[in-house]
């Protein structure tokens, strides 16, 4: 499978607990975003690399979240000290640069947190 | 600023009708992108199109079809003879920029096709 990969798909912690999801791009990508969904919600940008340089971040991503892609390839978000409004899908995509794909982005199947 | 509406949170149809998903946007660029994706249950958003706002031609694939109409601002996507396999949520998204970032998704329509 050669799609965006995202891991684990499903977590489960106490409210205060730390948390960290992984992304695998598409393999050529060199951009890659992370989004969250809520429930019936469409998803919402959460931030974007162009290879290891993070140029943005949303109004959501408070001091508790963390993005990093150190070298280009993968990417982890960390949320620190969970809180029950952080419960949502948090979705990984990848595209190529502007002008190659449209800015077609792609994206994974999303992880699933849940925060008790 | 960008905003996108879905304005038909669901749709049941029964198998084989035809099915419109309504799509309207609002932006102040010139140049800009509109997108669907599906969701299926397991949660992937599939990218199913891409237009830009240069290229108001009408397109189909298979049993999908779109029409853009920059007039209404509106791109709409219809699903003939409609299978169960189509059940799923659609989004419709807008991407001013000319770097792909920052997406604006409308809040999708949940698509229910009854055997």
């Amino acid at each position: 499978d050669t799609g965006v990969s995202q891991d684990p798909r499903h977590k489960i912690t106490k409210r205060g607990q730390n948390v960290t999801f992984r992304c695998d791009p598409i393999s050529e990508h060199n951009r890659l975003y992370w989004y969250r969904q809520t429930l019936g919600q469409g998803p919402e940008f959460l931030t974007y690399f162009q290879n290891e340089a993070q140029l943005e971040k949303s109004r959501l991503l408070s001091d508790r979240f963390s993005a990093e892609r150190p070298k280009g390839s993968f990417s982890t978000l960390e949320i620190q000290r969970t809180e029950q409004g952080d419960s949502a899908m948090y979705l990984c995509a990848s595209s190529l640069n502007w002008g190659l794909s449209g800015n077609t982005i792609y994206f994974g199947e999303g992880s699933w947190l849940t925060v008790v | 600023a960008q905003k996108v509406t879905q304005a038909q949170t669901e749709i049941s149809v029964v198998e084989k009708e035809d099915v419109t998903l309504d799509c309207v946007y609002e932006t102040r660029d010139t140049t800009y992108y509109l997108f669907w994706y599906k969701q299926p249950p397991s949660g992937e958003l599939v990218f199913l199109i891409r237009r830009n706002s240069f290229d108001e031609q009408n397109e189909i694939s298979g049993r999908y079809s779109w029409n853009f109409q920059k007039s209404t601002s509106s791109f709409n996507f219809t699903i003939t003879a409609s299978q169960v396999v189509d059940s799923a949520v659609y989004f419709c998204a807008l991407s001013e920029d000319n770097y792909g970032q920052n997406f604006v998704f409308g809040p999708g329509t949940r698509l229910s096709v009854l055997p």
